[in-house]
């Protein structure tokens, strides 16, 4: 199963809204994603979780805040968003590189327009 | 500094002719290459990849990609295009000392013609 899942499909939210997306996945994949793609791009990273850590951000906001509470789950919080967030949120995850990258598996992503 | 270059960023074919998009990269050691698709409003499926070995790879839908390391190049292929095949196409790169970053390349955009 390379399955990895995403809840909602859908969301739209004011500005002053405190909304979560969440992934999961049941590979047994300890790295988790999180990218932004705005449409006619490619995906741009934001963060990575190794081993439920976080292990990279990309300088994102503070007004996104990601979340790791075990292995297989991922949200990303958001908080006081603006509108130029409006995007693809797309979830991902993959063996951790150790001496090497390996594929990663994502999600069919959460379109979130803010209002 | 590595990067992944698509020098298509539309194309169009008729259903049943046959498909190759380009993919170039600048990297100083052999990546690890990977093509991905992914249909308006969807995630990314993973089509193929290569890390090592035979240079040309096989991947799922009939798709293939062949590594040419004396051009910098993994181009994907098809024999024959079917109208599902439209979407756009993302070639990336992930460096081989382990790293979870990729770097993506802009995509191309597959229009297939009935």
């Amino acid at each position: 199963d390379t399955e990895v899942t995403q809840t909602p499909k859908h969301l739209v939210m004011g500005m002053t809204n405190k909304k979560s997306l969440k992934c999961e996945q049941h590979m047994g994949h300890r790295a988790m994603y999180w990218y932004k793609q705005k449409a006619k791009k490619p995906p741009e990273l934001m963060f990575v979780y190794s081993y439920e850590k976080l292990s990279i951000n990309e300088s994102v906001p503070s007004r996104f805040s990601p979340e790791c509470p075990n292995s297989s789950l991922l949200n990303l919080h958001l908080h006081a968003l603006q509108p130029e967030d409006s995007a693809l949120y797309l979830c991902a995850s993959s063996q951790t590189p150790g001496q090497g990258a390996y594929e990663q598996y994502f999600g069919p992503g959460t379109r979130l327009t803010v209002t | 500094a590595q990067s992944v270059t698509q020098p298509d960023i539309h194309i169009t074919v008729s259903e049943g002719a046959s498909l190759e998009l380009r993919c170039n990269y600048s990297y100083g050691a052999t990546p690890y290459l990977f093509w991905y698709v992914q249909s308006p409003g969807q995630g990314l499926q993973l089509l193929l990849k290569y890390f090592s070995g035979d240079t040309l790879v096989q991947g799922i839908k009939g798709f293939e990609a062949e590594f040419k390391r004396s051009q910098s190049s993994f181009n994907l292929r098809k024999p024959s295009v079917h109208w599902s095949d439209a979407a756009e196409y993302f070639c990336a790169v992930g460096a081989t000392s382990g790293t979870y970053k990729y770097i993506f390349g802009t995509g191309t955009r597959l229009k297939v013609l009935a």
